[in-house]
């Protein structure tokens, strides 16, 4: 079965910094990979997705996220923080197995909190 | 932009009730799901759907149930609501393409319901 892990509850991280918001990831084949986003008393946004070719994939918001094969990692990464960026960050993976192909396998969750 | 609205935003019920929450989206996509997102959990799949009158079990459909009668509204039913169900409840929608492609999975706002 697929899965993925958020190891961190929360990151804190001054604005202007870079921030990263790691994931990893247990799949059989092929890796389908993604980032949502979930701002508070809302839903989750779509933020970006792996499917192929580059290791290095550019999202929304100037987010960013690199795939690493040999790590089964998936961090998400952004070069300077905004204050506006706290929210709470969900890595998923497809899954592939039967009629769920256009399901999604959720993370845990990580809570990103940018201060001024 | 898709629209996906669930009826409510806050519900309070007591044990023991038939429970309905109510998902339209305004986009004709073929696949819609319902998720529950409880703290330390992320996000769990209940059911989803894939046409009209097609449904399969997520994760966790024990004491649910669910019902698509029309393509854009997506009914989920705690048929005898516990207190253990209460949750954060979300919606979601998605288009279903013939090549198999992923299209990211567009998300109400939730409803927070709370069994007494």
């Amino acid at each position: 079965a697929q899965s993925v892990a958020q190891p961190e509850d929360q990151v804190n991280v001054a604005e202007g910094n870079p921030l990263t918001v790691k994931c990893t990831y247990s799949v059989s084949g092929n890796p389908y990979l993604f980032w949502y986003v979930q701002y508070p008393n809302r839903g989750l946004q779509f933020l970006l997705k792996y499917i192929t070719g580059d290791n290095l994939v550019k999202g929304s918001y100037g987010f960013e996220a690199e795939f690493n094969k040999s790590q089964t990692s998936f961090h998400l990464k952004k070069p300077s923080a905004l204050v506006s960026d706290s929210a709470l960050y969900f890595c998923a993976v497809r899954d592939m197995e039967g009629t769920g192909f256009q399901k999604l396998v959720f993370g845990t969750g990580t809570r990103l909190l940018v201060s001024p | 932009d898709v629209k996906v609205t669930q009826s409510s935003r806050y519900l309070v019920k007591r044990t023991g009730e038939k429970v309905f929450l109510e998902c339209v989206q305004d986009m004709d996509h073929e696949n819609m799901f319902w998720y529950r997102q409880d703290p330390g959990l992320g996000l769990r799949l209940i059911y989803f759907s894939y046409d009209v009158k097609m449904k399969e079990k997520g994760d966790i459909p024990e004491g649910y149930s669910v019902s698509r009668e029309k393509k854009e509204r997506f009914s989920l039913i705690l048929e005898s609501a516990s207190t253990n169900q209460t949750s954060m409840y979300l919606c979601a929608s998605s288009l279903f393409r013939l090549d198999g492609a992923y299209q990211p999975q567009h998300f109400g706002d939730g409803t927070r319901l709370s069994i007494l």
